[in-house]
């Protein structure tokens, strides 16, 4: 079966303090996108990455991905309020053919 | 670049109605898909188009589901007849496909309220 997990489902944050995303994945990949979603708004990509190994960088966030543990990471640093929103990764895994399967998302919400 | 259009916005019906969803990709892309998104869940793919042709709706629920891609650009897909659990952001995104790893633009989707 073709799963993503993420966790956590829900991360409050404070303002300046660093925090990470996971998102764990049930079989073979080597392509992961990270996208937000901002409430009521459509989806708006972060980062693709596309080979085991790849780190990807804007701003405050940085995604990792290891294909050999089947997790990548979404790293947030000094958090600040403009990032409160949800974060999914996706996956497109070789026995589907370019299609994303999503994970549940991650809540955001970073407090003063 | 024009973005991917999808309209309506919002839709309300009761349950048992039938409605329609449309979108426009963007100008050139070649792959289609129709997500579904559940309040606070990830997209679901529902159908996935290559230029006209349907490449994966195994998850599409075929007994009130349809969809098409005529002429390979606009796409509708419809509902008919509702039920309370369709009640979703229906959103569409398209890809021009140059192999795996090629990112897939979203729109803005189309929320459906089934009462």
């Amino acid at each position: 079966e073709l799963k993503v997990e993420q966790n956590p489902l829900f991360l409050s944050m404070q303002e300046g303090k660093n925090y990470t995303i996971y998102c764990n994945y049930s079989t073979t990949s080597d392509r992961l996108y990270w996208y937000r979603q901002d409430p009521g708004k459509s989806l708006e990509s972060l980062f693709v990455l596309l080979s085991n190994g790849a780190v990807k960088q804007e701003g405050r966030l940085m995604a990792s991905l290891d294909t050999k543990a089947r997790l990548s990471t979404l790293h947030i640093t000094a958090a600040v309020h403009d990032l409160s929103a949800t974060y999914f990764c996706a996956v497109d895994f070789v026995a589907a053919g370019n299609k994303l399967t999503f994970g549940g998302g991650t809540r955001v919400l970073v407090k003063p | 670049e024009a973005g991917v259009a999808q309209s309506p916005r919002y839709k309300i019906i009761e349950k048992r109605q039938s409605v329609a969803f449309w979108c426009n990709p963007i100008s050139g892309h070649a792959t289609l898909y129709w997500y579904q998104q559940i309040l606070g869940q990830g997209p679901k793919l529902l159908i996935q188009f290559q230029n006209n042709g349907v490449v994966d709706d195994s998850q599409l629920p075929k007994d009130r589901f349809s969809a098409e891609r005529l002429k390979g650009v606009d796409s509708t897909l419809k509902i008919q007849p509702a039920k309370l659990e369709d009640s979703a952001v229906y959103l569409c995104a398209s890809s021009s496909y140059r192999g795996r790893g090629t990112e897939a633009f979203f729109g803005q989707g189309t929320r459906l309220t089934v009462v």
